[in-house]
Order: structure tokens, then C-alpha cells, then sequence
């Protein structure tokens, strides 16, 4: 069983900046797992912010950035705004068409 | 702009069959580079991915729900449709429809990402 991982919760003062990581049970994390990010708040349906490790999409925030850090996806936030606040997932893609989401980080700004 | 809405209903009895259908609008669902994914949160928890579809018909499945999950397609309608047998409270959820696409660059390379969400639908099995 394929595990994927996140920090719990994460804590960051408004202006400053943060960085989720995302880890795989199977090795270190490559472009090869497509790494995407999503935002979620409270009653809300996910919202895609990053695909493929690092590409944004037209309505991503210029302050969220992705990359790879260590074997682990990452997902950066630069100049964090109150209405960050949120869990934020990962999912990555294995080969064999299986989709795995890490189980999710809370941020809270404050 | 490619909208997704979940349908179906809201309770379902231990050991029957969960049915939700996700209508497609603003696109083709016969578009190619796009899978078609049925994601689920159960309360308080995370996402699980349980699986997606092509619009030729081609599925692939979370290994841990294969057994009870089929996912169908219906072109002429615009939509794909979820089908989980054999449920029990564990599979109470809210159940999300999205759109999954791959693009192939130039350099030989492939970007895969999921873009568009439904709103989601809540569903609980009790009797």
C-alpha cells in the first residue's frame, strides 16, 4: 500500500513564507509522478493550484510556487495572505494509472 | 469554462449500491487528454482517489475499492456515473467528479494534472 505524506498542520505569520512538502512511501518523489497541489477550505470543493511539480494554473496565485526539495514534492508560499488559511494536498501519480493523495496539511496563518 | 456537477442520492442503505452520476457542460466529455476521476472525503478525513475513466471506456481503479467500484461513461450524455456496491457506513462521504488531463510537450514529455472540480455531492449510508 502506497502511502503519501504531509505535515499534519503548519502554523506561518501573514508576510511570510512556508514550504509543504510531500513525500512517497516508495523512494523519492520525481517529475515522474506529476506532483500536483490543491487548496481546500471548509465546505469547499478542492481548488487545483499546481500540476506536474511546478506549473501554475491561469488562476494560481502568483505566491504559490512547486518544486522538488530533498526526494519530497513541495509546494512554497511567499508573502502569505490570512486567506491562505487552509488544507492544502498533494497527489501524485505512480505508474500503472494509480492516483494517491497525501493526506493533507492545515495551515494556519497568524 | 468546463463546469462539473455531481447527482444522486443522499442516503443509501448498508449493503445496497451507491449510484452518483457527474454531468459534464461547457466541454466534451469525448475531448482527448482528459480522464475522467470520482474522488471521495469521508468526513474529517482526506481525499481518496477511486478511480477514472476515458471517454473510450477505459478504467482504472484504486486497488483497495476494485472490487466494488465500476465507473461507466455515457458520450451521447455528457456524462460519467460511479457505481460502489456493497456499502457500509465507512463509505459515507462526499463524493467529488474531475477532470484529469495530460498534455504532451514538444520535448517528448508529458504534464498531467486534475484542473476542474465538481462542487461535490454528500452521501451517507445508514438504514
Amino acid at each position: 500500500q502506497t502511502v503519501v505524506t504531509q505535515e499534519p498542520s503548519l502554523t506561518v505569520s501573514p508576510g511570510g513564507t512556508v514550504t509543504l512538502t510531500c513525500a512517497s512511501s516508495t523512494g523519492a518523489v520525481t517529475s515522474g509522478y506529476y506532483p500536483n497541489w490543491f487548496q481546500q477550505k471548509p465546505g469547499q470543493a478542492p481548488r487545483a493550484l499546481i500540476y506536474s511539480t511546478s506549473n501554475k494554473h491561469s488562476w494560481t496565485p502568483a505566491r504559490f510556487s512547486g518544486s522538488l526539495l530533498g526526494g519530497k514534492a513541495a509546494l512554497t508560499l511567499s508573502g502569505v495572505q490570512p486567506e491562505d488559511e487552509a488544507e492544502y494536498y498533494c497527489l501524485l501519480y505512480y505508474g500503472g494509472a494509480q492516483l494517491v493523495f497525501g493526506g493533507g496539511t492545515k495551515l494556519t496563518v497568524l | 469554462q468546463v463546469q462539473l456537477q455531481e447527482s444522486g442520492p443522499g442516503l443509501v442503505k448498508p449493503s445496497q449500491t451507491l449510484s452518483l452520476t457527474c454531468t459534464v457542460s461547457g466541454g466534451s466529455i469525448s475531448s482527448g487528454n482528459y480522464y475522467w476521476s470520482w474522488i471521495r472525503q469521508p468526513p474529517g478525513k482526506g481525499l481518496e482517489w477511486i478511480g477514472y475513466i476515458y471517454y473510450s471506456g477505459n478504467t482504472y481503479y484504486n486497488p483497495s475499492l476494485k472490487s466494488r467500484v465500476t465507473i461507466s461513461v455515457d458520450t451521447s450524455k455528457n456524462q460519467f456515473s460511479l457505481k460502489l456496491s456493497s456499502v457500509t457506513a465507512a463509505d459515507t462521504a462526499v463524493y467529488y467528479c474531475a477532470r484529469d488531463f495530460i498534455d504532451y510537450t514538444n520535448s517528448g514529455g508529458a504534464l498531467q494534472g486534475m484542473d476542474v472540480w465538481g462542487q461535490g455531492t454528500t452521501v451517507t449510508v445508514s438504514s
